[in-house]
Formats: C-alpha cells, sequence, structure tokens
C-alpha cells in the first residue's frame, strides 16, 4: 500500500512569487492536513480538508490556501512568499476527520526555501 | 486554545538504558493520543497509539496515559542509537491534532 506522497520534494523560490505544493493522501484515505514545521515553532497546523471541504484552518495569513480534488489529493498554496515562509510543509493522511481513533500518516514533506 | 507540553530536551540516555519522555496536553475533552517520532530532516512517523487509561506495549515501546493528570508518556527499553531522534507528542478530540514541540532523545553507545 503506497503512503502519503508529497511533491515536489524541494523547492526554492524568490519572495513575492507563489507556490503550489500537492500531496496524495493513502489510498481510501479521505482526509488530508497540512502543517508547517520551522525550528522555532515546531509542528503548525494549516488546514484539513475532508470530501473537498475544508473543515479546519489555523492561524495563517490569507496567503495560505488550499484545496481537495474529487480523488482526495489536496494541493496547498502560497502566494506572495515572505522569507519567513521557508519551512518543511508536511501533509497528513487520515480516514476521517472528526472520529475518534484516527491515525494520522505524514508524506516525506516538501522543504521551501524562499530567498 | 489547546496546548501539548512538552519538555524539548536533549534527554540523554545511554545504550541499554529506559528512556522516558512525557507530555501533558490542557484540553480536557481529548480523546486520542499520539506519539510521532522524527529522525533529522525526515517526517514525523508515527510510533504508537494511545485511547484509554493505562499502559499499551508494542515491543520495545510502552505508551502509557493518564487522563486525570492530562498525562501521556512513552517509554522505550533498550535504547538504541538509533532510537535517537525528536518524539512529538500529538493530542485530539473530534478535531484537529494538537502537537507538542518535542523532545529530542540521545542515545549514547
Amino acid at each position: 500500500k503506497a503512503g502519503v506522497t508529497q511533491t515536489p520534494r524541494y523547492l526554492i523560490k524568490t519572495r513575492g512569487q507563489q507556490v503550489t505544493l500537492s500531496c496524495s493522501p493513502i489510498s481510501g484515505h479521505r482526509s488530508v492536513s497540512w502543517y508547517q514545521q520551522t525550528p522555532g515553532q515546531g509542528l503548525q497546523f494549516l488546514f484539513e480538508y475532508f470530501s473537498e471541504t475544508q473543515r479546519n484552518k489555523g492561524n495563517f495569513p490569507g496567503r495560505f490556501s488550499g484545496r481537495q480534488f474529487s480523488n482526495s489529493r489536496s494541493e496547498m498554496n502560497v502566494s506572495t512568499l515572505e522569507l519567513g515562509d521557508s519551512a518543511l510543509y508536511l501533509c497528513a493522511s487520515s480516514l476521517a476527520v472528526g472520529r475518534l481513533n484516527t491515525e494520522a500518516f505524514f508524506g516525506q514533506g516538501t522543504r521551501l526555501t524562499v530567498v | 486554545q489547546k496546548e501539548v507540553e512538552q519538555n524539548s530536551g536533549p534527554l540523554s540516555v545511554p545504550e541499554g538504558a529506559i528512556a522516558s519522555l512525557n507530555c501533558t496536553y490542557s484540553d480536557r475533552g481529548s480523546q486520542s493520543f499520539f506519539w510521532y517520532r522524527q529522525y533529522s530532516g525526515k517526517s514525523p512517523e508515527l510510533i504508537m497509539s494511545i485511547y484509554s487509561n493505562g499502559d499499551k506495549e508494542d515491543g520495545r515501546f510502552t505508551a502509557q496515559l493518564n487522563k486525570a493528570s492530562q498525562y501521556v508518556s512513552l517509554l522505550i527499553r533498550d535504547s538504541q542509537p538509533s532510537d535517537s531522534a525528536t518524539y512529538l507528542c500529538a493530542v485530539s478530540g473530534y478535531s484537529t491534532l494538537t502537537f507538542g514541540k518535542g523532545t529530542m532523545l540521545l542515545v549514547s553507545p
């Protein structure tokens, strides 16, 4: 059974540009969550999607957005990149959202560097 | 604001010893508790989940949960240098996972 796949693995962008990251969840999983990880802040929740609907959103500016497709694949977009957006972006896949005892599995992450 | 607290470490233990990692959480409604292991430069890997009070053992790992004290712990027996990593505690109820910032474990040969 394939795991969670994130593309690309590494990305270097210039300030002001925008970027789109992709996540394909484990087959059969319908929930995808996105996290930003930086050395100082740890794992910060961005948003969570289930059945193409955003179910929860973290405390990030509107420059961060996402969507989920009918096949459960998800994308997140960051517009007008800032140096502080440099981070490891992680996608987590789970069977459902809002249910107890639902384990989440992470992809390998996308390392974004903004210069 | 749901919070999950962990000692950042590093926690240093010699090879073969028991490593004890602790986590406290603020939301009394939390129902599901997880431990993830993250090697440097890698993504978190789920190693244990626990849902009811008491102990849950899986190989060298034992997770302990005390909901009354809002406390979760992970014991690693016979620690190996390959266990050196950051261990993340995660907690959820009917909503998203909330992570602690992790405890770095260093196992010396």
